[in-house]
């Protein structure tokens, strides 16, 4: 299995919402990550788990939680949403050891209204 | 900020032409990885080139890395319209703290195979 599976495929939630998005794999895996890709923009990234320990916060605002509870598993809680964080959030993973390729899911598109 | 910035954003060619893409990229890196987006959807790896290494090849794709320029560049051959999408470079870093790494994007090329 090497797959990254990412749910919902699309998100629409108004600004007083609280909403998850879910990320899985199977592949053993232990570093996950979160990134934002803005409409005809790169990926960027937000949140970095290493061993389901939260290793790198990018500057990410608090509205923005994220949340490994296993090693399979990523969360990332939202409250209190801006329109301008409507974007195309992806999943990826890595297996550890020498840094080598990421495994990206198809994304959570979310609008934020 | 952008570690990776590619040339040019955006290229048209005929179904069987060649492309290339090219990326530069500011700071030292691990390695400097490929990737591939259909349509605003999930990225897929296609090669990543260590910084010991000069030219790599998988299938039709062909990498180079000039460490001294900061650059890169990848080849398709023989475009294929299936290979319509956006390609990305990415970069590597670690920081302090051991272990923890984040892909550093370009901004991307995008490219149109014209059947």
């Amino acid at each position: 299995d090497t797959e990254v599976t990412q749910t919902p495929k699309h998100l629409v939630m108004g600004m007083t919402n609280k909403k998850s998005l879910k990320c899985e794999q199977h592949m053993g895996h232990r570093a996950m990550y979160w990134y934002k890709q803005k409409a005809k923009k790169p990926p960027e990234l937000m949140f970095v788990y290493s061993y389901e320990k939260l290793s790198i916060n990018e500057s990410v605002p608090s509205r923005f939680s994220p949340e490994c509870p296993n090693s399979s598993l990523l969360n990332l809680h939202l409250h209190a949403l801006q329109p301008e964080d409507s974007a195309l959030y992806l999943c990826a993973s890595r297996r550890t050891g020498e840094i080598d390729e990421q495994y990206f899911g198809p994304g959570t598109r979310l609008t934020v209204t | 900020s952008q570690q990776g910035e590619e040339d040019p954003q955006a290229l048209s060619i005929q179904e069987g032409e060649n492309a290339t893409m090219n990326c530069s990229y500011k700071t030292s890196i691990n390695n400097l990885q490929w990737y591939r987006q259909n349509s605003g959807r999930g990225l897929v790896h296609l090669i990543l080139i260590r910084s010991n290494e000069r030219e790599k090849h998988s299938g039709r794709l062909r990498v180079t890395l000039d460490t001294s320029k900061k650059s890169s560049s990848l080849l398709i051959t023989a475009s294929r319209a299936a290979d319509t999408a956006s390609y990305f470079c990415a970069t590597n870093r670690r920081w302090s703290g051991g272990g923890a790494d984040g892909l550093t994007f370009g901004k991307g090329t995008h490219l149109i195979i014209q059947p």
